[in-house]
């Protein structure tokens, strides 16, 4: 069955450096997604992205998050000065279709530890 | 604010028995309602998705829909205890994009 793939599956980075956390959607997909949660949270969503452009982003994607498609297969979540509070699970999501029946996959997720 | 309310758990059925579990949401617009499985540690496995209101069974799940009531359940029918895990709600509140909201889970062990 086609999976969402995510490296690396944990990265520990200290607070104010710069990470890049990467996807690979299956290939067919169109529509991408970044979700997060917290240790104990609510799985929170971040940002959609679709062709080639962010569709939506929620109030916690501020300046700091950014999101990039640079080669046609890999979809990237940036964030830029660590801080301790961005200490969680990242999920990638995909879809094929946008639609009211189309759940999305998502992928095994990076688990970010900022210290 | 847009919100999917999950009771935490656990809860705790011997198995074989039926697993109910709840999910309410406050935004009426809601179009879509979808039930995730998340296994300790682990990213959220979609188990079915619904739309209409009534009953829609896969195997031995059934998802249940009431907008009316904004209320949609999961049933989990001869209960395993590999069915052991947290089951989230997520509700597409229609803002264009699919963007799921999600309820916090419901805690569910299935005990031998």
């Amino acid at each position: 069955e086609p999976e969402v793939t995510q490296t690396p599956s944990h990265q520990v980075t200290q607070m104010g450096q710069e990470v890049i956390l990467r996807c690979v959607p299956i290939s067919n997909h169109l529509y991408f997604y970044w979700y997060r949660q917290i240790l104990g949270q609510k799985v929170e969503f971040l940002v959609s992205f679709y062709n080639n452009e962010i569709s939506e982003k929620s109030e916690i994607f501020d300046d700091q998050f950014s999101v990039e498609r640079p080669d046609g297969s890999n979809f990237t979540l940036k964030i830029r000065s660590t801080k301790l509070e961005d200490s969680a699970m990242y999920f990638c999501a995909s879809s094929e279709v946008q639609g009211l029946n189309y759940g999305y996959t998502f992928g095994s997720g990076t688990r970010l530890t900022v210290v | 604010q847009k919100e999917v309310e999950q009771n935490s758990g656990p809860l705790s059925v011997p198995e074989g028995a039926i697993a109910s579990l709840n999910c309410t949401y406050s935004d009426r617009g809601s179009q879509s309602f979808f039930w995730y499985r998340q296994y300790s540690g682990k990213s959220p496995e979609l188990i079915m998705s619904i739309y209409s209101n009534g009953d829609k069974e896969d195997g031995r799940f059934t998802a249940q829909l009431n907008k009316a009531s904004q209320y949609v359940s999961l049933l989990i029918r001869d209960s395993q205890p590999s069915d052991s895990a947290t089951y989230l709600c997520a509700v597409n509140i229609n803002s264009g994009t699919y963007k799921y909201i999600f309820g916090t889970g419901t805690r569910l062990k299935v005990l031998a």
